[in-house]
């Protein structure tokens, strides 16, 4: 399986933008990068995927690095209930089925 | 808003005890997985589940474990001897394409406590 490699953790205040950073420096052409979080005792939840463009949805802009080795999950005004731990997860073409989960960047939003 | 569900929301279990861990998935979907997460770790896959037979599983997987579709809206994990190690919470999801675009939609989960 292609690696992603996080932060730890990352801190923000409420209302602010938040950048959240990944590697993926293995990805192979064919590789979707997808984000999911984790609230505090929930199920992981979808965010956002791509594959080379950048994507905007409700919840948040993905933007995919040129060469694709890394990409920025971006919170446009964080709030207190985005407090989660954030994963990037490669979804590979022949193994589409599963999700590999790192250990994820977990995200503290300061009132 | 269809939503994953799964009962119990906790179980427990005394060590060598068989558990069915039950998924409702949302209805028009027809990929289903079981995740785990042992407190304080990673979401690890388990298995996933396509057409009434098992597509992938990880090495966690093993002949302790089972899965079923016995109807058309339930999808059942079983664990026949539970041990120690086997306390984590359990995550079903589903999806409808099942391709490396595909949507996951997790559960809220079952905590499985084996004592």
């Amino acid at each position: 399986d292609a690696k992603t490699t996080q932060p730890n953790s990352m801190e923000s205040n409420e209302e602010e933008p938040v950048h959240l950073p990944c590697n993926h420096s293995t990805i192979s052409g064919t590789d979707y990068i997808h984000w999911y979080r984790q609230l505090p005792s929930q199920g992981p939840e979808y965010v956002i995927h791509g594959l080379t463009s950048n994507v905007n949805n409700r919840m948040a802009s993905l933007a995919i690095a040129e060469d694709r080795k890394s990409s920025t999950l971006i919170l446009h005004r964080a709030t207190l209930r985005d407090a989660a731990v954030y994963y990037c997860i490669l979804r590979e073409f022949l193994n589409a089925g599963k999700s590999t989960f790192g250990d994820g960047t977990t995200l503290t939003v300061k009132p | 808003e269809p939503e994953v569900t799964q009962t119990p929301s906790h179980q427990v279990t005394q060590m060598g005890q068989e558990v069915i861990l039950r998924c409702v998935p949302i209805s028009n979907h027809l990929y289903f997985y079981w995740y785990r997460q042992i407190l304080g770790q990673k979401v690890e896959f388990l298995v996933s589940f396509y057409n009434n037979e098992i597509s992938e599983k990880s090495e966690i997987f093993d002949d302790q474990f089972s899965v079923e579709r016995p109807d058309g809206s339930n999808f059942t994990l079983k664990i026949r001897s539970t041990k120690l190690e086997d306390s984590a919470m359990y995550f079903c999801a589903s999806s409808d394409l099942g391709g490396s675009t595909d949507t996951q939609y997790f559960g809220p989960g079952t905590r499985l406590t084996v004592l």
